[in-house]
Order: structure tokens, then C-alpha cells, then sequence
């Protein structure tokens, strides 16, 4: 089926570091959505990319689109605490149907 | 308010017998979704459907069934549950479109099969 993989599984970073997370598809993806979830909590949708290289920001998240729609990240400029918590990205192929990625979960130490 | 209710939020059940858990939504999506979440292997789909009498197998649909009988309900049936099941599990709903629209979770129900 699908595969969407992410990396790292696991991130730990001092407070007010960054922090990355990637996500890759083994096939072309029509559109990327970004998810948290926080500790005991259900995954939140956070934001959409469609276009191919697009770029979009929410205060201290930047996410990326792929050029070739196959991959995306997402970075977190100084993180906080708040910031804790499971990041996924969900992948469609234009069918209609979502396949989430693997998640990294944000450990933020104070 | 918009929501997808689950239900229960915690069951503790035995192998073999038959359990339901509920899924509602009230935002008249077409798309809804059943996924488990395992430590380390993410949210994987377990069946979905696109609308009513329409559903489809996931990544992961053995010993799992699932309904479409209305829009708004979504119900996710093990017939003889086994411990390989006890998980965390989620629905999801969307709105179908190109693209589909964000996914509303529930709340989630922690399923342990002893």
C-alpha cells in the first residue's frame, strides 16, 4: 500500500532549538497535510500544501512541499515547550483517501 | 459544534468477544476513516469509506468490519477481538473535494484485549 515514512521517530532538543522533521512518499502525493498531537490528546490538523515547492508559514512553523510532490518537511524555529508532542504528516494521491506517515515525536526539554 | 464523537473512550474486554466502538460526526462528510495507533508505526488505516454503503480495506483491516449505513455513523466492529488488537485507536471524517479537506479526529478510544 501507501507508504509515507517519516524521520526521526523521536527528537529530543533544548529548549529554543530547532527542529525538523521530514516526510517521504514512495509515490507522487496530490497534496500534503501536517497533524499534532499532543501527549493523550488526538492529532489536530495544522495545515495543507498543494502546490509543487510551496512554502507556508504559521508563526514559528515553516512547512515545505516537495518539487516533485514526494517529500515535505516541517521546521520549528526556537522551540517551546508547548511544542511537545507527535507531528504527522498525511499524504494524498489524489483518490481521496489519507495516509498518515509514521509521526516524530517532540520531546522539548526545559 | 463541530465533532466526531467516539465511543467508549476506554474497554477492557476478552479474547473472543464481540465489541463495537462508535463513531459519529456531525459535519455531513462524505469521507470518514478508522485508524490504529501503535507505538512507533504511526496512525495506520484500517478500513475507510467514502460515503454510504461505500467502504473500503486499508493498510490493516483483518479481524476488523465496519458500516456505512448512515452519513454521520461510522462503526468499527471486531467480531472476536484477539490481544494483537489492544491499541489506541481513531476516526477520522474529511470532506471529500480535490483536495480533500482536513481530517476531524475523535477523541479516541484505548481498546486492551486480555
Amino acid at each position: 500500500g501507501q507508504q509515507v515514512m517519516q524521520i526521526p521517530q523521536y527528537q529530543h532538543v533544548q529548549e529554543g532549538e530547532d527542529f525538523t522533521t521530514y516526510c517521504n512518499s514512495s509515490t507522487t502525493l496530490s497534496n500534503i497535510q501536517w497533524y499534532k498531537q499532543r501527549p493523550g490528546g488526538h492529532p489536530v490538523f495544522l495545515i495543507q500544501l498543494v502546490k509543487s515547492g510551496e512554502v507556508k508559514k504559521q508563526k514559528r512553523l515553516t512547512f515545505q512541499f516537495g518539487e516533485a510532490k514526494k517529500n515535505s518537511s516541517l521546521h520549528i524555529t526556537a522551540t517551546q515547550t508547548t511544542d511537545v508532542g507527535t507531528y504527522f504528516c498525511a499524504g494524498e494521491t489524489g483518490a481521496n483517501n489519507l495516509f498518515f506517515g509514521t509521526g516524530t515525536r517532540l520531546t522539548v526539554i526545559p | 459544534e463541530a465533532q466526531v464523537t467516539q465511543n467508549p473512550r476506554y474497554l477492557i474486554t476478552v479474547t473472543g468477544k464481540k465489541l463495537t466502538v462508535t463513531c459519529s460526526q456531525n459535519m455531513n462528510h462524505e469521507y470518514m476513516s478508522w485508524y490504529r495507533q501503535d507505538p512507533g508505526l504511526g496512525l495506520r488505516q484500517i478500513y475507510y469509506s467514502m460515503n454510504v454503503e461505500v467502504t473500503d480495506k486499508g493498510d490493516v483491516p483483518e479481524g476488523y468490519k465496519v458500516s456505512r449505513k448512515e452519513k454521520r455513523n461510522f462503526p468499527l466492529i471486531l467480531e472476536s477481538p484477539s490481544p494483537n488488537q489492544t491499541s489506541l485507536y481513531f476516526c477520522a471524517s474529511s470532506l471529500i473535494g480535490s483536495p480533500i479537506t482536513e481530517a476531524f479526529f475523535g477523541q479516541g478510544t484505548r481498546l486492551t484485549v486480555v
